[in-house]
């Protein structure tokens, strides 16, 4: 049984400050990782990927992965209000035969004024 | 650029009945895979289909079904619909086939059995 594991939250973080989120995953075939945010009543967006060991930075988010620990992190630098929102990790496997993307139950993440 | 579009986006229906939901993936993208989002479960795999094929099913009923078409878009069905099938159905659309590479999800349907 494949596993995301995520802390649910709420986190609660001050505008300008660094939110941390963190995920661990069990399959450790996994190859592909992605961060996904979902606001109230809407669906899911895609805002990192990271397919190899280290960090990858875009813009004030940098994801950060480490295979031998199992371990998928996102960075959210200068959080705005506007950052609020759920944080779901996926994981997933290259190749057709690879089952699709399995989630965790997301962080919520609250962003105060 | 078009991004991944479902229909209808708000259902409710009766139990036992039956539903199809619709999904038109970016343009370009041959694969499209369907979620089951719940309050308690998450975000679950249902299936996905790459050139008019299901590769892969997860963990649910023979109840949900689905196809693909030529054009790469596709439905799912949900037959003899129960109280506990009242969710969010998620969409996602994909270069390559599985799990490897980005997927972008559409705004869902949110289906409600009564």
């Amino acid at each position: 049984q494949k596993e995301v594991e995520q802390n649910s939250g709420p986190l609660s973080v001050p505008e300008g400050a660094i939110a941390s989120l963190n995920c661990t995953y069990s399959d450790r075939g996994s190859q592909s990782f992605f961060w996904y945010r979902q606001y109230s009543g809407k669906s899911p967006e895609l805002i990192m990927f990271i397919y190899s060991n280290g960090d990858k930075e875009d813009g004030r988010f940098t994801a950060q992965l480490n295979k031998a620990s199992q371990y998928v992190s996102l960075l959210i630098r200068d959080s705005q209000p506007s950052d609020s929102a759920t944080y779901l990790c996926a994981v997933g496997r290259r190749g057709g035969g690879a089952d699709g993307l399995t989630f965790g139950k997301g962080t919520h993440l609250i962003i105060q004024p | 650029k078009a991004g991944v579009t479902q229909t209808p986006r708000y259902l409710i229906k009766t139990r036992g009945q039956q539903v199809t939901l619709s999904c038109s993936p970016i343009s370009g993208h041959r694969s499209v895979s369907w979620y089951q989002q719940t309050p308690g479960q998450g975000l679950q795999f249902l299936f996905e289909y790459f050139s008019e094929t299901q590769r892969n099913k997860g963990n649910f009923p023979g109840r949900f079904s689905g196809r693909q078409f030529s054009n790469s878009r596709s439905e799912m069905n949900v037959s003899t619909l129960e109280l506990g099938d009242s969710a969010l159905y998620l969409c996602a659309s994909s270069l390559e086939p599985g799990s490897g590479t980005e997927a972008f999800f559409g705004q869902g349907t949110r289906l409600t059995v009564v």
